[in-house]
């Protein structure tokens, strides 16, 4: 059973970077055809995507959110992290991270994490 | 401004049906396949639906998804009180290159 868990600071001021780390168990990241997503949930808000990374590293990204989002991975840790910079208040939400077998298996988001709330203030 | 659209609220009694819809372009449910996530505050969005009508393991056949031209639909029978959360839908964005979710749908049950 895969499962997901997101991890980093709960908290980030204004103009600063947002570093989120997610760990994946009970597969190996690097194995399978399979993107690895994060998205987000404002509060009162529905769900945004922000971008994903392939096995190979490739990355797709919200062109909303693209100038400011890098998507990494660290297989030899078994995770993904999600960076975004200059934050504002507009940034503060749920983020999830979440399995995405692609769009050619079409299975949709078959496993998530439980979600960490991220407050940019100062 | 989400790039599907479905309406904020639906409800129903229990053991009523209720349907959901989402509403899209020919860049994202008229061309791709359409999924439904159920969300309840505080814990994770569950896959209800991939490829605009298949259940994955463990969905009862209560849920049931379509779809026609650029819009989708999600219906529930047999309404239950936990069937109360948030429903979301969305698909692959050709234009964007990217995923895309609708609003959310809040479905209370009455």
């Amino acid at each position: 059973q895969v499962q997901l868990q997101e991890s980093g600071p709960g908290l980030v001021k204004p103009s600063q970077t947002l570093s989120l780390t997610c760990t994946v168990s009970g597969g190996s990241i690097s194995s399978g055809s399979y993107y690895w997503s994060w998205i987000r949930q404002p509060a009162g808000k529905g769900l945004e995507w922000i971008g994903r990374i392939y096995t190979t590293g490739s990355t797709d990204y919200n062109p909303s959110l693209k100038s400011r989002v890098t998507i990494s991975l660290d297989t030899s840790k078994n995770q993904f992290s999600l960076r975004l910079s200059s934050v504002t208040a507009a940034d503060t939400a749920v983020y999830y991270c979440a399995r995405d077998p692609g769009v050619v298996a079409a299975r949709g988001f078959d496993y998530w994490g439980q979600g960490t709330l991220v407050t940019v203030s100062s | 401004q989400s790039v599907l659209t479905q309406p904020p609220s639906a409800s129903g009694t229990p053991g009523q049906r209720v349907t959901i819809s989402c509403s899209g372009s020919s860049s994202n449910i008229g061309n791709n396949f359409v999924y439904w996530y159920q969300h309840l505050p505080g814990t994770a969005p569950k896959l209800l639906i991939y490829r605009n009508n298949q259940r994955p393991s463990g969905v009862p056949d209560r849920f049931s998804g379509s779809k026609s031209g650029t819009s989708a639909s999600l219906a529930i029978s047999g309404l239950r009180s936990d069937d109360e959360a948030d429903y979301y839908c969305a698909g692959w964005d050709d234009s964007l290159s990217g995923w895309v979710f609708g609003g959310g749908t809040k479905l209370t049950v009455l």
